[in-house]
């Protein structure tokens, strides 16, 4: 039962241009997302987050969109660098009797060309 | 520590071996998590402690895992007469409290099973 859903497994962009990589969620109880990075032989790394009470958080060049109706976020990456290529994951945690736990994806890669 | 350092980084052992792998959290906090990831796969969740207690182990997918922590600190995660599934990386990751908000990774052991 995959409670965290990363439909897309790849996605290439060019070099100054918009990244989104796109979650979805099926447990209503979720009310805290994130994203992390991953590096080949690295672990992954915290990117940004977003609470349920808002629907848009920005740091920089990333933005974190959430849309709770349609248990849906997305990460905008602008613009994208070569840098960026990694693997990206989110998670998900909520208020449950395992509320200290994060729920992953299946991570999509993002390969950013020159 | 600096970081959450996990050894070895990278183990190759027999099937039907035992293998012990080790994680060392940042010092200080209280929740320390193993996930792993298979080849292709996303970032399975396998057991959370918060102290030396495990409340939730609930991803450990046989008897034959089986995790510690003593101290409230280092963590040991035992895969006992390993076969070849279990060839993944095993990440390992702490936070001060609960990590509901996010936590800290490190950098896996790459474990191969031949």
């Amino acid at each position: 039962d995959q409670q965290v859903k990363q439909n897309s497994p790849s996605l290439s962009v060019q070099e100054g241009r918009i990244s989104i990589l796109n979650c979805d969620y099926t447990n209503s109880m979720f009310d805290y997302f994130l994203w992390y990075k991953k590096y080949p032989a690295e672990g992954p790394t915290f990117l940004i987050s977003i609470s349920s009470i808002k629907d848009k958080n920005e740091d920089g060049r990333f933005t974190v969109f959430l849309n709770k109706s349609a248990k849906h976020l997305s990460l905008h990456i602008v613009p994208s660098q070569p840098g960026d290529s990694a693997v990206y994951f989110c998670a998900a945690s909520g208020n449950t009797g395992t509320a200290s736990k994060l729920t992953f994806g299946t991570g999509t890669r993002l390969q950013v060309t020159l | 520590g600096a970081g959450v350092s996990q050894s070895p980084s990278n183990k190759v052992t027999e099937k039907g071996k035992d293998v012990e792998l080790r994680c060392d959290p940042i010092s200080g906090h209280t929740a320390l998590y193993w996930y792993r990831q298979s080849l292709g796969q996303g970032l399975e969740f396998l057991i959370y402690f918060q102290g030396n207690s495990a409340p939730d182990k609930s991803g450990l997918p046989s008897d034959r895992f089986s995790a510690e922590r003593t101290g409230g600190s280092v963590s040991t995660l035992t895969i006992q007469r390993t076969q070849q599934e279990d060839s993944a990386v095993y990440l390992c990751a702490s936070s001060l409290v609960g990590g509901r908000w996010g936590y800290t990774f490190g950098s896996g052991t790459r474990l191969t099973v031949v």
